[in-house]
Parts: structure tokens; C-alpha cells; sequence
């Protein structure tokens, strides 16, 4: 299948920083990325979609002047957690998919504010 | 969207096979079923996806009524690397776009030896 790869793969940061996540479609163009959050032995919960060149959409209850997502081209997408704190230290898991195939996801990126 | 319903939890043993039934009676005339299998510290992978009746890959069978109310995932002679987290999602489909990928609760299947 296609290949979503995601960097870091894990990445401890001090409260109050700002963090990077990478998220880029290796074999295919993904018009369309999603970004989740999983909390241990929960499901994953969706933040946002997002479509290349477009705003993303933001789900009910997700900050995003702090989740700050950019999908600038068709292969890569980013969540920037600015000013993270320890209670956002998760799973983030990005997906992405092109027109007419299913969701491929990434490895996911454990996030640790200390 | 259509909302899923999974057990919470199943227990099976190597060599057997196992059944995970999915509701979503609410689901709509253009939505497909889709499952997703996920391992600790790694996101989902897509397992098979269907609209009706019996869809059949190399890893897993669909079973889907002709209501379409609920739908069953069948592994075959599961072992132990099948210990996983089973998702049931609704309302993808291949052509046309989808603007969101829910997940519902998932069931978690443990294999034992």
C-alpha cells in the first residue's frame, strides 16, 4: 500500500515550546491529510482535515491557534503544538489519502511535554 | 455520519477464527464500510472495505447483510501477531471524497497461545 511516513517518531519538549510534526504522502499525492490525537488505550480522536492549499477544519473543541496545521503541497502536511504543555503530550497520528482511494496513515508521533 | 457499534473487547486462541460484528444502523446509501487494525504505538492500516454483501482479500473476509445495518470481519486462523486493536468505520467511500474519517471506540482482540 501507499506510504505516509511521520517525523519525529517521538520527541520530548519543555512546557511552553512549540513543536513540529511532519507528515508527507511518499508514493502518492494526498489531497486530502487528517490529523488525530490518541490517548493510551483510547481511540483516536480526529482534530482536524485538511485539503492542499485549503484552511484546514478544525473539529469541536480543538484550538487552532494552538494546533496550527499547514498543507502547503500535496505531499507533505504539518501540526505545529505551539506553547505545548504536559497535558497535550499524546499520539499524534496524521492520514492522508488522493481522490478515490481509501486513508493511508502514518507511523504516529508520541509527544511528551515535560 | 453513521455511528458504529463494536464490542469492547474479545479473546480468541491461535488457529482459530474470529468474528467482530459491527452496528451502524444508521448508515446512508452511499457509504461504505471500512476496517482499520491498529497495534500499540503505531497508527491504524487499513484492513478491507466493502458496500455489500462479501468482500474477500488475503488477510480478512466482510461480511455485509442486505440491510447493511451491521457488518461482520472475519480473520481466519488468527495467531498471536493478530493481538490488536479493530476498527469499524462508516461513510468513507473510494469515489467522491469524504471530509472526515471517525473512529468509534474499536474492539480490542487479544490471541492467546
Amino acid at each position: 500500500g501507499a506510504v505516509v511516513s511521520q517525523h519525529p517518531s517521538r520527541v520530548i519538549c519543555k512546557s511552553g515550546t512549540s513543536v513540529k510534526i511532519e507528515c508527507r504522502s511518499l508514493d502518492f499525492q494526498a489531497t486530502t491529510m487528517f490529523w488525530y490525537r490518541q490517548f493510551p488505550k483510547q481511540s483516536l480522536m480526529l482534530m482536524a482535515t485538511s485539503n492542499e492549499g485549503s484552511k484546514a477544519t478544525y473539529e469541536q473543541g480543538v484550538e487552532k491557534d494552538k494546533f496550527l496545521i499547514n498543507h502547503a503541497s500535496l505531499t507533505l502536511s504539518t501540526l505545529t503544538v505551539t506553547s505545548a504543555h504536559p497535558e497535550d503530550s499524546s499520539f499524534y497520528i496524521c492520514s492522508a489519502r488522493e481522490a478515490n482511494t481509501e486513508a493511508f496513515f502514518g507511523q504516529g508521533t508520541r509527544l511528551t511535554v515535560v | 455520519l453513521a455511528k458504529t457499534t463494536q464490542p469492547i473487547s474479545m479473546d480468541s486462541y491461535e488457529g482459530q477464527e474470529v468474528n467482530i460484528t459491527c452496528s451502524h444502523n444508521n448508515i446512508a446509501t452511499n457509504d461504505y464500510i471500512t476496517w482499520y487494525q491498529q497495534f500499540p504505538s503505531q497508527g491504524p492500516r487499513f484492513i478491507i472495505q466493502g458496500y455489500k454483501t462479501k468482500v474477500t482479500n488475503e488477510v480478512a473476509s466482510l461480511f455485509i447483510p442486505a440491510d447493511r445495518k451491521s457488518s461482520t470481519l472475519s480473520l481466519p486462523r488468527v495467531s498471536l501477531s493478530d493481538t490488536a486493536v479493530y476498527y469499524c468505520l462508516v461513510g468513507v467511500t473510494f469515489s467522491g471524497g469524504y471530509n472526515k474519517l471517525i473512529f468509534g471506540a474499536g474492539t480490542r482482540l487479544a490471541v492467546h497461545p
